[in-house]
């Protein structure tokens, strides 16, 4: 079955340090996955996906994300952490299920930035 | 565009009580989904729809019922609330297609008592 895990349920860096942010996946075909952002008391919100055209790919708010076929990773980085950058953040894979799709999340990382 | 609209945003229910958490998308997706979300465990699938008319069991289906009669609205219902129900619940929409991103609402959350 297709999956994703999530290394590290709470990461916690300085402001303007490296954001690196690991996730896993378990797949028998070449993947679809995402990278969604949920803000406190707010929905889920897409930062990027890999759809296989390019393996590094870039996000909004200056994020980006590296699929590695070897590694069976897909880790979300940001060179520079900000205030703003605070939240959890969930890894998730897409998968056929009887005829349509549905996204299989990881457990999320709940990210914060010290001043 | 409003996107996935979601009513409530808080709720409290007794146990044994009944509601219905409302969801309407005006984006035209065939697809939507319902997810439970519990602290550390990420986002579990409820139910979901392909279409009007369509609805079938996500993995956590047990005390929840679902309809979709209209593509926009896809309401959950709970018939005899339990503590275990108490929960972040969103609403999600999508194109049918892998690659596709879903669109979420801003979640209900509910707690019982």
């Amino acid at each position: 079955a297709q999956s994703v895990t999530q290394l590290g349920s709470h990461v916690s860096v300085s402001e303007g340090a490296l954001v690196l942010l690991r996730c896993n996946y378990s797949s028998s075909v070449p993947p679809y996955l995402f990278w969604y952002v949920q803000y406190p008391n707010q929905g889920l919100q897409l930062l990027l996906k890999y759809t296989s055209a390019a393996t590094l790919v870039k996000g909004i708010n200056g994020f980006e994300a590296e699929f590695k076929k070897s590694e069976t990773s897909f880790h979300l980085t940001k060179p520079s952490a900000h205030m703003s950058d605070a939240a959890e953040y969930f890894c998730a894979v897409s998968v056929p299920q009887g005829g349509s799709e549905k996204l299989v999340f990881g457990k999320g990382t709940k990210l914060t930035v010290n001043p | 565009n409003a996107g996935v609209t979601q009513t409530p945003k808080f709720r409290i229910l007794k146990i044994g009580q009944s509601m219905t958490l409302q969801c309407t998308q005006d984006m035209n997706h065939n697809y939507m989904y319902w997810y439970r979300q519990d602290p550390g465990m990420g986002l579990k699938l409820i139910y979901y729809s392909v279409g009007a008319g369509i609805t079938d069991k996500g993995e956590v289906p047990n005390g929840y019922n679902v309809s979709r009669s209209t593509t926009e609205d896809f309401p959950l219902r709970l018939e005899l609330a339990a503590p275990s129900q108490t929960s972040v619940y969103f609403c999600a929409s999508s194109q049918p297609r892998l690659n596709t991103e879903a669109f979420f609402g801003q979640g209900t959350r509910l707690t019982v008592v």
